[in-house]
């Protein structure tokens, strides 16, 4: 059965201090992998899409990595605006279908 | 660009009535989905399209209708409201499930 976990569930940091979410998934045939962001009340804003082992991609503080059975989203220096529920998702190649992680709220206090 | 756009916003219903939750957007995506999101269950696929009368099921289907027939709009339509429906529903479209989908806002639903 396709499965995408994200750990932690929450994370606590102070403002500077780096640290990384980790998205593991079971799918079969994997297509992509895509994080979002998502603020309370609001619907989940795309970040980034991954789609082979090794790729990279940054935008600001954020990198998002891929290998063969994981996903990371580093954040460097974060600062409070980058409070948020982070969510991963992994496109499955056989059955078509987006599967979501149950994402990690971060909070980054000053 | 409006985007994603859903309504309504917030809705009561009892248990028994049934509704549509609207859904429409205007970048001419292919794709459209709904997704569910409850609380510590992550987003749940309910149904989705990938095309104008072309929809299939996703994870958690039953209760719940679609249809497809235009680009724009996909609404979502629950046949006979139960508790269990109370959630809050997503709309979202692209231009290939290969790319990153853009979410409306939401729409919170209570059931009682």
């Amino acid at each position: 059965e396709d499965q995408v976990t994200q750990s932690p569930e929450a994370l606590r940091l102070q403002e500077g201090e780096s640290s990384s979410l980790n998205c593991s998934y079971t799918v079969s045939g994997l297509r992509g992998l895509f994080w979002y962001r998502q603020d309370p009340g609001k619907g989940p804003e795309f970040l980034f899409t991954l789609y082979s082992a090794g790729e990279e991609k940054e935008k600001e503080r954020l990198k998002a990595t891929l290998t063969k059975k994981e996903s990371f989203l580093h954040i460097t220096a974060p600062k409070p605006e980058d409070s948020a529920t982070y969510l991963c998702a992994a496109l499955s190649g056989n059955t078509g279908k987006l599967i979501f992680g149950q994402g990690t709220t971060l909070q980054v206090k000053p | 660009n409006a985007g994603v756009t859903q309504t309504p916003k917030f809705q009561v219903l009892k248990t028994g009535q049934s509704m549509t939750l609207q859904c429409a957007q205007d970048m001419n995506h292919e794709y459209m989905s709904w997704y569910r999101q409850d609380p510590g269950m992550g987003l749940r696929l309910i149904h989705y399209s990938v095309g104008a009368g072309i929809t299939d099921q996703g994870e958690v289907p039953n209760g719940y209708n679609v249809s497809r027939s235009t680009t724009e709009d996909f609404p979502l339509r629950l046949l006979s409201a139960a508790p269990s429906q109370t959630s809050v529903y997503f709309c979202a479209s692209s231009y290939s499930d290969y790319y990153g989908y853009t979410f409306g806002s939401g729409t919170r639903l209570t059931v009682v």
